[in-house]
């Protein structure tokens, strides 16, 4: 059974810093894994989706990788800004259903 | 593209009664899923359809739970008696072959 962890469980940066977010799985057979915003009381917002044969994706100022072998993936936020500040959610895949992990809860302050 | 539309968007009702939730995929997505989102337990599959068929729905927590999808453009989530434990917000999502989308979510209040 997949399982998503995601670290650290919160952040606080100020703004401008380069930062990473880190979310790990433990069944390697992972199919893709996408990568997801919420703000308080919103739904979520797609950032970023890695299919099998891809290693990573990028979009703006966020770049996420992953690495099947070691079951991990990262999330890396350039020049981090207030309005980057909410809850990041990792999802890994197996061609049918999505598992999340708990999420990271950012906050950038200005 | 409208995207995943869910209604209603707030839902507040008393300990025994029926609750319907609503969803419309996006067009040509064959896959359609519900989720349950929790501050303790986070975001939990309840069941999914391809094409319609519901494949797995080892997530839904009781009997109480029962989840439908008649054609490719709507799908219900219902809970009948509801308990105040299932106060939740409830999530729609759709998705072809990669990539899933989700709705605005329904935020469900049983008093």
């Amino acid at each position: 059974k997949q399982e998503v962890t995601q670290i650290p469980a919160a952040l606080s940066v100020p703004e401008g810093e380069n930062l990473v977010l880190n979310c790990s799985f433990t069944d390697s057979a992972i199919y893709n894994l996408q990568w997801f915003r919420q703000d308080p009381g919103k739904g979520l917002t797609s950032l970023l989706l890695i299919q099998s044969s891809q290693r990573e994706q990028t979009s703006g100022r966020l770049n996420a990788s992953l690495d099947k072998s070691s079951g991990r993936s990262t999330l890396y936020i350039a020049a981090s800004q207030p309005g980057d500040s909410a809850t990041y959610l990792c999802a890994g895949g197996d061609g049918n259903k999505l598992v999340f992990g708990a999420g990271t809860i950012l906050r950038v302050k200005s | 593209d409208a995207g995943v539309i869910q209604s209603p968007r707030h839902e507040v009702t008393e300990m025994g009664q029926e609750v319907t939730l609503r969803c419309k995929p996006i067009s040509g997505h064959n896959s359609l899923f519900w989720y349950r989102q929790t501050m303790m337990r986070g975001l939990e599959l309840l069941i999914y359809f391809n094409n319609n068929v519901p494949i797995d729905d080892s997530g839904m927590p009781e009997d109480r739970f029962s989840a439908k999808m008649p054609n490719a453009s709507f799908s219900t989530l219902k809970i009948q008696p509801s308990e105040p434990r299932d106060s939740a917000v409830y999530f729609c999502a759709s998705t072809q072959v990669h990539g899933y989308t989700f709705g605005s979510g329904t935020r469900l209040t049983v008093v």
